[in-house]
């Protein structure tokens, strides 16, 4: 069955950079997009980045500058690096299909 | 990017009520081909995100048909026929019409 899993460092210094992992089964990222989605503590979510079927990427607007995603297709994981963070930027991140979620991983930002 | 607006933000239902959300979206979300792309979300507490509706008014899997999506263009709902204690939680619309992607700011559902 379809299942997505985050990985990554739950604490990350600010200015550093944010790197997490998406590990996908039940699907080839060759035939689905998979999204970043980010969930402050008590806020709503967040939609940052999405990279397609094909390989190309669109990402939010306001992180743009930051944010990058990329993927190892033959090892189903896709790649959020996200630099200069700031205390802001503590959230749950989620990776997603838009039909399945991940569980997602809780990042908390250290000043 | 597309703003979608979420009314209300907080809405209070005894068991067995029906209730409606709107999302309201800053532009068309009609693409070319004639789709539109805007889906709805359950997320209940400490829980990820669960799919409800897509492409306005399908149901996502295992959803319960009390569920329903409507609307086009701008304007979308979701109503819930009858709410159960297990519908309680926050309910999102995104659209997918335009990238980059967005999210409404959600509207939490809890019981009066």
């Amino acid at each position: 069955q379809v299942q997505l899993k985050e990985s990554g460092p739950v604490l990350v210094q600010a200015s550093e950079t944010l790197s997490l992992t998406c590990t996908v089964s039940g699907f080839s990222l060759t035939n689905y997009g998979v999204i970043w989605v980010r969930q402050p503590p008590g806020k709503g979510l967040e939609w940052m980045g999405i990279i397609w079927r094909n390989g190309n990427t669109d990402y939010n607007s306001a992180l743009k500058s930051r944010l990058s995603i990329n993927r190892d297709t033959s090892k189903s994981q896709v790649f959020l690096k996200m630099n200069s963070l700031q205390t802001d930027d503590t959230a749950i991140y989620y990776c997603t299909t838009m039909n399945y979620w991940g569980q997602g991983v809780m990042v908390t930002v250290s000043s | 990017d597309v703003v979608l607006t979420q009314t209300p933000s907080t809405l209070s239902a005894t068991i067995g009520q029906s209730v409606s959300i709107s999302c309201r979206s800053s532009q068309s979300l009609l693409d070319s081909a004639g789709n539109t792309y805007l889906y709805w979300y359950l997320q209940r507490p400490g829980q990820s995100p669960q799919l409800l509706i897509y492409l306005v008014s399908n149901l996502g899997s295992g959803v319960p048909n009390r569920f329903s999506g409507s609307g086009s263009g701008t304007d979308f709902t979701l109503k819930i026929s009858g709410v159960e204690a297990e519908d309680l939680g926050v309910y999102y619309c995104m659209q997918a019409t335009h990238a980059p992607y967005t999210f409404g700011a959600g509207t939490k559902l809890e019981l009066k």
